[in-house]
């Protein structure tokens, strides 16, 4: 079968990091996506993993272990307008993506 | 530079009614994607076209079906809706059906 979990909500302080928590099971695996959606709006692609490792990207950062069927997406420098879903996505080629639910984070002042 | 984009924004239909839905892909991308969004949960693949052809597809019935245009421009059609059915409809296109997926922003569908 195919599993992806994430947090359901989080809550954060602006300035501060938190780390978005992604575990999986799936029957195939080619890389890993994580998205932002905010309410209403469609899904913006924020990184991919494909090795093990942190892939940086200014404040985000995404970190992958295929051997523990994990990541998570680093946010630093919190600010008021990161305050969205956040989406964990597998791959198992051909952009079928199999989602997880999504973590909606709030930042507050 | 056009994103994708998706018409009609927000439609409303009665159960057993029939629904197309519209997408244009990004300029220089050839790969439409479908996906059905759930209120509060995260997308689920519908299918997937590329050179016209259904490539792949997810866990849905044959109500659900889709065409793509020799422009690369997509629909999905929805036949004998159901109250179930109704959801954000999510395009994503890509330059291949292996690169990242730049959504549009949906076409919000009500079953009533």
């Amino acid at each position: 079968g195919q599993n992806i979990d994430q947090p359901t909500e989080m809550t954060a302080t602006e300035g501060a990091i938190v780390q978005i928590n992604c575990t999986y099971q799936t029957s195939g695996f080619n890389g890993l996506f994580w998205y932002q959606q905010h309410a209403g709006e469609a899904p913006t692609f924020l990184s991919y993993n494909v090795l093990d490792g942190l892939e940086e990207k200014g404040r985000f950062s995404s970190f992958l272990s295929r051997s523990k069927g994990y990541s998570y997406l680093l946010l630093k420098e919190l600010q008021m307008k990161d305050s969205a879903s956040y989406l964990c996505a597998v791959t198992g080629g051909y952009n079928k993506l199999i989602f997880g639910a999504g973590t909606r984070l709030a930042v507050h002042p | 530079d056009a994103g994708v984009t998706q018409s009609p924004t927000h439609l409303i239909k009665t159960r057993g009614q029939q629904v197309t839905l519209r997408c244009s892909p990004k300029s220089g991308h050839d790969t439409v994607s479908w996906y059905q969004q759930a209120l509060g949960q995260g997308p689920q693949f519908i299918f997937q076209y590329y050179e016209e052809e259904e490539r792949q597809r997810g866990n849905f019935p044959d109500r659900f079906s889709g065409h793509q245009f020799p422009n690369y421009s997509s629909e999905l059609n929805v036949n004998a809706l159901l109250l179930g059915d109704s959801a954000l409809y999510l395009c994503a296109s890509s330059q291949g059906p292996d690169s990242p997926l730049h959504f549009g922003n949906g076409t919000r569908l009500t079953v009533t």
